[in-house]
Formats: structure tokens, sequence, C-alpha cells
């Protein structure tokens, strides 16, 4: 059964705070991964996605991924109120034919003005 | 460019009525992809679609669903005999591919349908 985790959190950081949101899958053949953001009631919009080992970053958002430990992290510096939202980590799969993304059940941040 | 639409927004069926929910995707896009997700829950993924051949239908979960893309572009996901467990949120994406080069494409996510069954 190939699983991703999230803490659901919810996540609250002050505004201007790194938010640092965390995921570990269980496939180690996995090969791409990617951070939707979902705000309540809308679709899931890509922000972020990573293939290699190490760090990559766009913005003010850093995804990061270690593959030996099956982890991948989203840094979010100087966060703002309009971040707050579900925060949802996918996984996809190697395997012939198989590229569905399967996801965590996501991370609820809640940023404090 | 125009995103991912999906009709109808919103649907209410009584329990045992059939239901279909279309999804047009991004002009262009090969890989089209349903997924169901449910309140709370992260989408869980349903069917796959490269072209007008469904690849793979591992995520149906029953023989109630069935999903077409005849021409390779418009999906339809039929759901027949709903019942109150099939309330959830449909979400369609596309991607320009499937995979290539070992990575995987990034998938756009249409506004998804919400269907209520009562």
């Amino acid at each position: 059964q190939k699983e991703v985790e999230q803490n659901s959190g919810p996540l609250s950081v002050p505004e201007g705070a790194i938010a640092s949101l965390n995921c570990t899958y269980s496939d180690r053949g996995s090969q791409s991964f990617f951070w939707y953001r979902q705000y309540s009631g809308k679709s899931p919009e890509l922000i972020m996605f990573i293939y290699s080992n190490g760090d990559k970053e766009d913005g003010r958002f850093t995804a990061q991924l270690n593959k030996a430990s099956q982890y991948v992290s989203l840094l979010i510096r100087d966060s703002q109120p309009s971040d707050s939202a579900t925060y949802l980590c996918a996984v996809a799969y190697s395997g012939a034919g198989s590229y569905q993304l399967t996801f965590g059940k996501g991370t609820k941040l809640s940023v404090i003005p | 460019g125009a995103g991912v639409s999906q009709s109808p927004r919103y649907k209410v069926a009584k329990r045992g009525q059939d239901v279909a929910l279309r999804c047009d995707p991004i002009s262009g896009h090969v890989s089209l992809f349903w997924y169901q997700q449910a309140l709370g829950q992260g989408p869980e993924f349903l069917t796959y679609f490269q072209n007008e051949a469904q690849l793979d239908k591992s995520g149906l979960p029953s023989d109630r669903f069935f999903a077409e893309r005849p021409e390779g572009s418009v999906s339809t996901l039929k759901i027949q005999r709903t019942q109150q467990e099939d309330s959830a949120v449909y979400l369609c994406a596309s991607s320009l591919l499937g995979s290539g080069g070992g990575i995987h494409y990034e998938q756009f996510f249409g506004p998804g349908t919400r269907l209520t069954v009562l």
C-alpha cells in the first residue's frame, strides 16, 4: 500500500515567520514530488515540484527532498495571512503506465496577523 | 490560456439516480485524470486517460463508476445508481504528458464538481 503521510495540523505561525510543512512517503521507487495549496472550497493549486535530492527555491517557497529518508518538505518564508490554506503533498510513483498522484491528507496552515 | 473546466460545479442527486460529470482539459494536454476528494481528505485517484485510451482505472471504487474520453479531449465520469457514500468533490486534472525521462509532468486541476447524494 503506497502511503503519503502528513501532519494534519493545524499549524499556526505568526505573520513573517517561516512555516515548515513535512511529508513522508512509503515507496522508495517514487520519482516526483509535488506540493499543492488548497484554499477552503477550492481546487488544489500547484506551487512547487521537485524531482532531485536537495533544495529547490521559488520565491518565498523552498522544497526539500531526501530520498534516502523518504522525506519531502516545504518551507514558506515571510509567511503571509494569504498563505493560510491546506497544503497537500503528492507523490508520483514509478511503474509502467502508473502516472497518478498519491496525496497526503494535507496540513492546514494558519498564518496569524 | 484557459484552464481545466468542469461542469456542473454542483450536483444534487437522489440515491439511485445516475449522474454524469464533465471535464474539459487544457487544450493540447494528452493526459487526463479523475480524482475523488472527500471532506477533510486529500484527493484519491480514480482513473487515467492518455488521449482516448483509459490506461488505468484501478481507483474506480465499484462497477457503478465509468469514465470515457472518446475523442481524446473532453471526458465524462458517470456514476450509476448513486449512493450516499459517493458524496464528494470530483476533481479532474490534466497534464501535457504522463511522464518522460523519469519525471512526471505536473497536473493542473479543475474547480471540481461537488456531488451530494441525498
